[in-house]
């Protein structure tokens, strides 16, 4: 692996379903982030996390949910998913949660029906 | 609220030079970073400006204006490949990125 991996690639869900969102990177990278690209929107933060063990809610957060059990992996889950949840999700992650360039993951298409 | 404003879209020709230009209003500022996207593909760093003035990198500069909340990406000897989006992001006074919509670059022959 080298950088940031993402799971999977795209997926059609039906509404009121589960579904889990996957991100690992290999950086060593203290803070990571989600987020959401719709069109015509800039992209928009639903959660970040600064080190391993601590969340934090971003400008969209409702219905998402994440955790943070090792510096690698940084999980989002939609617990019922519905269709305004359709979007392009991308993790990021950065050295420090502080000023610091961020890198992107390769993105997961979720189309919710 | 906070708002960053740059044109939808651009045109341009191959081998010219372009200047996308980027407005904000944030609270508080600790950086303004420009990314490229490419259709169907995530964002990748091009530029931090902290300070006010030009930097270069290539073919690719940018500049920061602090008083007036503008910066814009100057892009030299336009190639087909510099076809993409062009994200605009400040780093507001809680360290979050607060993201344009994005110029989409159109490169003609």
């Amino acid at each position: 692996i080298a950088g940031i991996t993402q799971a999977p690639t795209s997926q059609i869900l039906a509404a009121g379903r589960r579904m889990t969102l996957r991100c690992t990177q290999d950086m060593r990278h203290n803070a990571m982030y989600w987020y959401r690209q719709d069109l015509g929107l800039g992209l928009r933060l639903i959660h970040y996390s600064n080190t391993a063990g601590t969340t934090g809610k971003g400008e969209v957060p409702d219905g998402y949910s994440v955790s943070r059990a090792n510096t690698d992996d940084f999980p989002l889950t939609l617990a019922s998913a519905v269709p305004s949840q359709t979007s392009v999700y991308f993790c990021a992650s950065s050295g420090t949660g502080g000023a610091d360039t961020q890198y992107f993951g390769p993105g997961t298409r979720l189309t919710v029906l | 609220g906070q708002n960053i404003d740059q044109p939808t879209e651009m045109t341009a020709t191959e081998g010219a030079i372009v200047q996308i230009n980027c407005t904000y209003q944030t609270s508080g500022f600790n950086g303004l970073f420009w990314y490229q996207q490419h259709a169907g593909e995530a964002p990748t760093f091009l530029s931090y400006n902290v300070l006010d003035g030009l930097e270069e990198k290539g073919r690719f500069s940018s500049f920061l204006s602090r008083s007036k909340g503008y910066s814009y990406l100057l892009l030299k000897e336009l190639q087909m490949k510099d076809s993409a989006s062009y994200l605009c992001a400040v780093m507001d006074s809680n360290y979050q990125l607060i993201w344009g919509a994005g110029t989409k670059l159109i490169i003609k022959p």
